[in-house]
């Protein structure tokens, strides 16, 4: 298994600004996944982090947007840009095991945008 | 992409009674996962089951890959049971980008 943290734990904004939500593994991996959950909604992956390389974005979500880095193998930061209140969500980072593809995923960061 | 569905999407129980739920995927899979999202938004990993039957505790899960299907069994249901259930899929080994499922949201009744 894996033991993921996540800062902050929640946030209130204003719209037009920008919050980054730290995510730190307590192992190193490669890939790191940042999730999105809208209210009342399913997960959707945003992005996939990779150590060295440019984070790989889903349709739909853009770098300017929610630009992602990945200094080391066991820490990511998302940054939700010019917030507006439609990022209100709880944003959630996972990875997979060390000896299987089970994920594991973070507390999440709820976030409210005013 | 594959689609994930479960029902049903709400279900309202009284402590001790079973549960039965279910997770139909459009395409086949290699990972499969059950998770319970407690009212604190935490998802806590349930079951890797891509194929076959596993159980732990109050909790069993099978799945039926060549059906495209996934059923998770709840039994003598505690309050602590209740939140949103998602099953989440990935189509090969190595792709781990999870699609997760429409999720059902289970309400037990002290």
């Amino acid at each position: 298994s894996a033991v993921i943290s996540q800062k902050p734990s929640r946030d209130i904004c204003q719209r037009g600004t920008s919050l980054t939500i730290q995510c730190q593994v307590d192992s190193q991996v490669t890939m790191m996944f940042w999730y999105r959950q809208q209210p009342g909604q399913s997960l959707t992956l945003i992005a996939t982090a990779n150590q060295g390389s440019e984070a790989t974005y889903e349709s739909g979500f853009v770098i300017d947007k929610f630009p992602i880095s990945r200094p080391n193998l066991t820490f990511s930061t998302l940054t939700v840009s010019n917030m507006s209140p439609e990022d209100s969500s709880i944003y959630l980072c996972s990875v997979h095991g060390t000896t299987s593809y089970e994920q594991y995923f973070g507390p999440g960061t709820r976030l409210t945008v005013t | 992409g594959i689609q994930v569905e479960q029902s049903p999407p709400d279900l309202i129980l009284q402590e001790g009674a079973n549960s039965t739920l279910r997770c139909n995927f459009s395409d086949s899979v290699n990972n499969l996962q059950w998770f319970h999202q407690n009212p604190w938004g935490q998802l806590i990993n349930l079951f890797y089951i891509p194929s076959g039957t596993k159980q732990n505790g109050r909790l069993s899960a099978t799945t039926v890959a060549t059906e495209r299907y996934s059923l998770l069994y709840i039994s003598s249901s505690q309050t602590t049971d209740s939140g949103v259930y998602f099953c989440a899929v990935a189509p090969n080994f190595g792709n781990e980008k999870l699609t997760f499922g429409t999720g059902t949201r289970l309400t037990i009744i002290p």
